[in-house]
């Protein structure tokens, strides 16, 4: 089985710039997370689709993210324009969904490394 | 109050040694929590999932929740070199939106 794509694994732009980040996740998985982690810190979520619909993007910097899941599969998360602050690793995960088996866990991609000069 | 709490690390063992980290959450509802083990420069992956008050045990891993107390644990005996990294806790809210990760403990174990 095929795990959680994310592309580029690296990027590096200067600020008031614009980047995208691709997700593709498990095939047949319905909740897609985007995740934001700073160096030394937990993940912090920022927005989760339930197939193409947002359940919670309540800490989503909405003024410079946006983020898409066109068709309940790959999901875009697009920062304009980017900060200093934004440089992060941002992780995509996926989940099945509850009573397709497995005990709810989480499978992440390898997440995409932002540096913001 | 922060929503998931974790012991403050960085924490160091002596290899053979039991172990302990500590999560506190503040959503009451929680009804599902996880322990995911992050290397440095990984991703997080899945190392204990646990439902029920009590203990669960799997290999040298022990994760316990009170949720009385919204507490959970993880131990971890006869802790190797390669459990070095940092474990992070997530409680789930009962509507399952909001999985959130604590700031984690980063664990080193020491030959």
């Amino acid at each position: 089985e095929a795990g959680v794509a994310q592309s580029p694994r690296y990027k590096i732009i200067e600020k008031r710039q614009s980047v995208a980040f691709w997700c593709n996740p498990i095939s047949g998985h319905a909740t897609l997370y985007w995740y934001q982690q700073i160096l030394g810190q937990g993940p912090k979520l920022l927005i989760q689709f339930q197939n193409n619909g947002v359940v919670d993007d309540s800490q989503l910097p909405k003024d410079r993210f946006s983020a898409e899941r066109l068709k309940g599969v790959d999901s875009t998360l697009k920062i304009q324009p980017a900060k200093l602050e934004d440089s992060a690793v941002y992780l995509c995960a996926s989940r099945p969904t509850p009573g397709q088996g497995g005990i709810g866990e989480l499978f992440f991609g390898e997440g995409s490394r932002l540096t913001v000069l | 109050q922060k929503e998931v709490e974790q012991n403050s690390g960085p924490l160091s063992v002596p290899e053979g040694a039991i172990a302990s980290l500590n999560c506190t959450y503040s959503d009451r509802g929680s009804q599902s929590f996880f322990w995911y083990r992050q290397y440095s420069g990984k991703s997080p992956e899945l190392i204990m999932s646990i439902y029920s008050n009590g203990d669960k045990e799997d290999g040298r891993f022990t994760a316990q929740l009170n949720k009385a107390s919204q507490y959970v644990s993880l131990l971890i005996r006869d802790s190797q070199p390669s459990d070095s990294a940092t474990y992070l806790c997530a409680p789930e809210p009962p509507s399952g939106s909001r999985l959130t990760f604590g700031e984690g403990t980063q664990l080193t174990v020491n030959p």
